[in-house]
């Protein structure tokens, strides 16, 4: 099955740095990807859909000058946390779709857990 | 905006007992899809339904999608330790939200064995 690939699965950093996370379609191109935010046995929170070529698209409550979101290829969206602070902390998510199956399932990368010092 | 709710948030059961989780959501759907998450682990698709009063099983799972399109169900039949994790449904309003997913709370399943 199709493959989403994420990076890193972990980082630690400290507070009012910057960190960029990585989302990866390895056998497919994604025009949409979606970046999720999930606390501790919670459920994924959209943070905003990633679209290849243009703006991103946030959610309501979502800081778009604190996650920078990049989709400059069909196979690659980044998301930035700049200044993160130790609220921050969390797991976060990206997932994407196959360009030819606009309402299909969703591929999930494997999650990067952030942690702010 | 759409809410998805889904009950219940956690569920214990003993190896070989049923379980079902309920997803409904606060407007009519376009499709509802299933997803799997085992602990650390990330989703896992597992199904998409449709069409109303859609039906589908997998093995021991069964996936049901109402009549009016704004409630669903996933079944499964005598669980195994296999099945521990958190189940999600995840719906689609379609419109001007065409493929964005909206993720009900989860429910996490343990099986005792």
């Amino acid at each position: 099955g199709a493959v989403v690939s994420q990076h890193p699965s972990r980082v630690i950093c400290k507070s009012g740095t910057s960190v960029k996370i990585e989302c990866r379609s390895l056998d497919f191109q994604a025009t949409t990807m979606f970046w999720y935010r999930q606390f501790p046995k919670k459920s994924l929170m959209l943070m905003a859909t990633s679209n290849e070529g243009s703006k991103a698209t946030y959610e309501q409550g979502v800081e778009k000058d604190k996650f920078l979101i990049n989709h400059a290829s069909l196979t690659l969206s980044t998301l930035t946390v700049t200044s993160a602070h130790p609220e921050d902390s969390s797991f976060y998510i990206c997932s994407a779709r196959e360009r030819l199956d606009p309402n299909g399932e969703l591929f999930f990368g494997e999650g990067s857990r952030l942690t702010v010092l | 905006g759409q809410q998805v709710m889904q009950i219940p948030q956690y569920q214990h059961v003993q190896e070989g007992e049923d379980f079902t989780t309920y997803c409904n959501s606060s407007t009519t759907l376009s499709n509802i899809q299933w997803y799997k998450q085992r602990p650390g682990g990330h989703p896992v698709f597992l199904i998409q339904l449709v069409k109303s009063g859609e039906v589908k099983k997998q093995k021991r799972l069964t996936f049901q999608f109402g009549e009016a399109k704004k409630n669903s169900s996933l079944h499964i039949t005598a669980t195994q330790t296999t099945d521990v994790g958190t189940y999600f449904c995840a719906g689609d309003a379609g419109g001007t939200s065409y493929g964005k997913l909206t993720f009900g709370q989860g429910t996490i399943l343990t099986v005792h064995p």
